[in-house]
């Protein structure tokens, strides 16, 4: 069946730094893949889609790869600020999409 | 600013109710979905809705109906709530099928059940 693995629970970056969030899928190949915003007690916040004949996407200080040979896609923040801290989620699916269960980042300061 | 709105933030009900949780959004999307949301389980697919009058069964549909009778408004349906279905419900839409867009949540309904 179709797997979605983020990385780890929980992620922990200084302030100013790079964070680096991985999601791996198994028994699938998408057509795009998204990444999504979640703050405690709210519903995710679209972020940023990425289509399989794309490489990488930017948004401000966003930016995700996707490598659909190594079925994973990273999704960078640069400059990380401590109102980064939030969980993100990774999604997948042409038509119904499916979701990790997600990477809680915390941005130290 | 487009918006998809849950009637409820905290819900609590008593075992053997019937619940309704509302969905409603602005954007003159076809489709609506609803998902649970539980610790190291992540978000799983109950229902989801293409159009009006129409409805597919997503991945945990048992104890759940659902009703779409307009565009706008996509509604969960909890026969004989039990504590099993204690949950954050998340309703999510999306313009169209084919159409590679994300999904816009509503806040979420966190409901407990007693």
């Amino acid at each position: 069946s179709q797997k979605i693995e983020q990385n780890s629970e929980a992620l922990n970056i200084q302030e100013g730094k790079t964070a680096t969030l991985t999601c791996n899928y198994t028994n699938y190949s998408p057509a795009y893949l998204q990444w999504y915003r979640q703050d405690p007690g709210r519903g995710p916040v679209f972020l940023l889609l990425i289509r399989e004949n794309e490489k990488e996407k930017r948004k401000e200080r966003l930016k995700v790869t996707f490598d659909t040979t190594l079925k994973q896609s990273l999704f960078h923040i640069t400059a990380s600020q401590p109102a980064d801290s939030a969980t993100y989620l990774c999604a997948l699916g042409d038509d119904k999409i499916i979701f990790g269960k997600g990477t809680r980042l915390h941005i130290l300061p | 600013d487009v918006k998809v709105t849950q009637s409820s933030r905290y819900l609590v009900k008593r075992t053997g109710e019937k619940v309704f949780l509302e969905c409603v959004q602005d954007m003159d999307h076809e489709n609506m979905f609803w998902y649970r949301q539980d610790p190291g389980l992540g978000l799983r697919l109950i229902y989801f809705s293409y159009d009006v009058k129409m409805k597919e069964k997503g991945d945990i549909p048992e104890g759940y109906s659902v009703s779409r009778e307009k565009k706008e408004r996509f509604s969960l349906i909890l026969e004989s709530a039990s504590t099993n279905q204690t949950s954050m419900y998340l309703c999510a839409s999306r313009l169209k099928q084919g159409v590679n867009r994300g999904y816009t949540f509503g806040s979420g309904t966190r409901l407990t059940v007693v």
